[in-house]
Order: structure tokens, then sequence, then C-alpha cells
């Protein structure tokens, strides 16, 4: 069964620092896709980055972007030039590709950021 | 531009009563979603849909009912509820899979609390 562990249930730095978050998975896949979802305090979940496993690039957004390590089975995000809006709840998710078009989100438990002023 | 709707925002029951959360979509998406969060769980997938009247269960069905009458709307259902079933409800609508051209994203409503006593 596929997992998705996210070990860091809380983490808190400066404005403008940058942090990084860390999302392991575990899967016997080798075509899957990775995502990042931000949940602010007004609970509505939005899609941060996305990440497809058949490509070595890493995915960028603005200040977002991940260091996919394939063989690691790791997925983590790093926030550069941290904003007080980026205090929000965040969460890594597997998805597995299903050839019928059927498939399913596998979700870590979240990491609570906090950016200070 | 409404997105992904639900109602209520918030609800409190008794045990043993029964409830409908509607949720309402505008994008025109094949698929949709309902998952429960609990704290320190991430979110679990109750029921989804792949498209007008059909649905499947997902990781933590039981106690729960859904149905799909209109490509707009999904509903979910609790018969008789009990105090485990107290829990943030999030409805979900994706365009299709990445194998039909989507992205895989999830855009999601704002969330329905629900407290039963």
């Amino acid at each position: 069964a596929q997992t998705v562990t996210q070990s860091q249930p809380e983490m808190s730095v400066q404005e403008a620092e940058t942090v990084t978050l860390s999302c392991t998975y575990d899967t016997s896949e080798s075509n899957y896709y990775l995502f990042w979802y931000k949940q602010p305090p007004s609970r509505q979940m939005i899609l941060v980055i996305r990440q497809e496993a058949y490509k070595q690039q890493n995915a960028t957004e603005n200040r977002f972007s991940v260091n996919f390590q394939k063989a690691a089975k790791s997925f983590s995000l790093k926030i550069s030039d941290s904003q007080l809006g980026d205090t929000a709840m965040y969460f890594c998710a597997f998805m597995k590709h299903y050839v019928d078009s059927n498939y399913q989100l596998i979700w870590g438990a979240g990491t609570k950021l906090i950016i200070k002023p | 531009n409404a997105g992904v709707t639900q109602t209520p925002k918030f609800r409190v029951l008794k045990t043993g009563q029964s409830m409908t959360l509607l949720c309402a979509q505008d994008m025109n998406h094949e698929y949709m979603y309902w998952y429960r969060q609990d704290p320190g769980m991430g979110l679990r997938l109750i029921h989804y849909s792949v498209g007008e009247g059909t649905t499947a269960k997902g990781e933590v069905p039981d106690g729960y009912n859904v149905s799909r009458l209109k490509k707009q709307n999904f509903l979910l259902g609790l018969e008789s509820a009990a105090p485990s079933q107290t829990s943030v409800y999030f409805c979900a609508s994706s365009y299709p899979t990445p194998d039909r051209g989507g992205t895989g994203e999830l855009f999601f409503g704002e969330g329905s609390r629900l407290t039963v006593l």
C-alpha cells in the first residue's frame, strides 16, 4: 500500500527566510504524480506545486520549488523568501496513475508552517 | 467565480440524527470527492464519483452514503450520525486524470464542520 509521511508536524521561521518541508512516500509504482497543497487558516485547500515522476527536472512555481529524489522516494518543498501569507498547513499528496483513469490521492498528515514577523 | 461550494458550513447533530451535505461545482468537472479531515490524520477519502450517476467507495466509507444525480452536484449523507463522525468535511472536484490530458489538480470547497453530540 502507498503511504505518505511528513515527519515535521510543525515548523516556524522568520519572515524572508527559506524553509524546507519534507515528504517521503512509499510505492512500487514507476509512474505517478506528487503534489503539495496549502491550507491557510481560512481552510480552503489550494494547489502549490505538482511534480510528475517521469520528469527529472524539479518543478518550480515562483518562490516555491521541490527537490524530487525518485530513488529515495523523497519530495520536499522549499519556500524561498517566506512571507506572512505562507502561514498554513502544508500537505504532501501522492497520486497513483491507473490505466483506466481511476485513481486516488494518498495524503500526508500535514506540516503546520508558521511564518513569524 | 464560485468554484466548489459546500453547504452547510457548520452543523451540530445529536447522535442518531441524519443529515445531507451538498457540494456543487460550476467547473464542469467529471470527478468529485468527499474527504474528512481529522487532526493529525490528513485527508481521508470517503466516497468519490467519476461521473454523473456513478459513485465509488474510498478509504473510510462506512456510515456514509453519496449520490451524484447531476454532474455538478455531489451529496454526502449521514443516515444515523455518530460522535466518531465529528470532523471537517471537504468536497473537491477535478479535471480528467493526467492520462486523459488533465493535471490531476483537485479544487476544494471551504469545508463543512460537523459536530455530533
